[in-house]
């Protein structure tokens, strides 16, 4: 079974906090990304990678960056958490060609007070 | 901008079809999607439409495909409680810096009442 797991699935911070969250799967992917869900704004993407030590910017990269050391780890980092950072993230994992269908994590409801 | 549309909001009566629709933006998509997220989940791909199709059906669902309108449309037969979730509609783009990447839809809250 295809597998993406994030690293909590909760998470309070404090203003001015450096939040890291972590993503791991386990198929061998090159593709990782990772997007904010918000109410009525659907997924929006921060930042995606293609390859070990790459990165795209994706729409909404601002007071985010990430970090791909390993294929299967992507770690997306927050510098100095601010309050309009509260929001559900999702990373999502796919093949290069094929179907190119992304797999996605559980989430990480992340709440910044 | 990259705007795929839906609306946002459906409800339907258990036992009725549940038709959801969007609009994409490239013509030259290669694939189209459609997920499926449940409260308090990531998405799962439902299923998808390569772009030299029309129509694809999968036991209760049917994608249709109107390249010239650029219209997608998901239809639900039979739908059932179970079925109440957020479904989004995708495309893909297979371009340059684009390449794996995913364009979607604001997502379409669908409500069955018993």
């Amino acid at each position: 079974d295809v597998k993406v797991t994030q690293s909590s699935r909760y998470l309070v911070k404090r203003t001015g906090e450096k939040v890291f969250l972590e993503c791991v799967q386990d198929m061998d992917h090159e593709n990782m990304f990772w997007y904010r869900q918000d109410p009525g704004l659907g997924l929006r993407l921060i930042y995606f990678s293609y390859d070990v030590k790459m990165k795209e910017k994706g729409d909404i990269p601002e007071g985010y960056s990430v970090s791909r050391e390993k294929k299967e780890r992507f770690s997306l980092i927050l510098e100095s958490a601010s309050t309009n950072q509260t929001s559900m993230y999702l990373c999502a994992s796919s093949l290069v060609g094929g179907l190119g269908e992304q797999y996605f994590g559980p989430g990480t409801r992340l709440t910044v007070t | 901008g990259e705007d795929v549309e839906q609306s946002l909001f459906l409800s339907v009566r258990e036992g009725d079809s549940s038709v959801i629709n969007c609009t994409y933006t490239d013509s030259s998509s290669t694939y189209l999607y459609w997920y499926k997220q449940e409260p308090g989940a990531g998405l799962q791909l439902l299923t998808y439409i390569f772009s030299n199709m029309d129509m694809k059906q999968d036991q209760r669902l049917t994608v249709l495909l109107n390249k010239k309108d650029k219209h997608l449309s998901l239809r639900i037969a039979d739908t059932q409680t179970g079925d109440s979730a957020i479904y989004f509609c995708a495309e893909r783009h297979d371009r340059g810096s684009t390449l794996g990447r995913l364009y979607f839809g604001r997502g379409t809250q669908l409500t069955v009442w018993p």
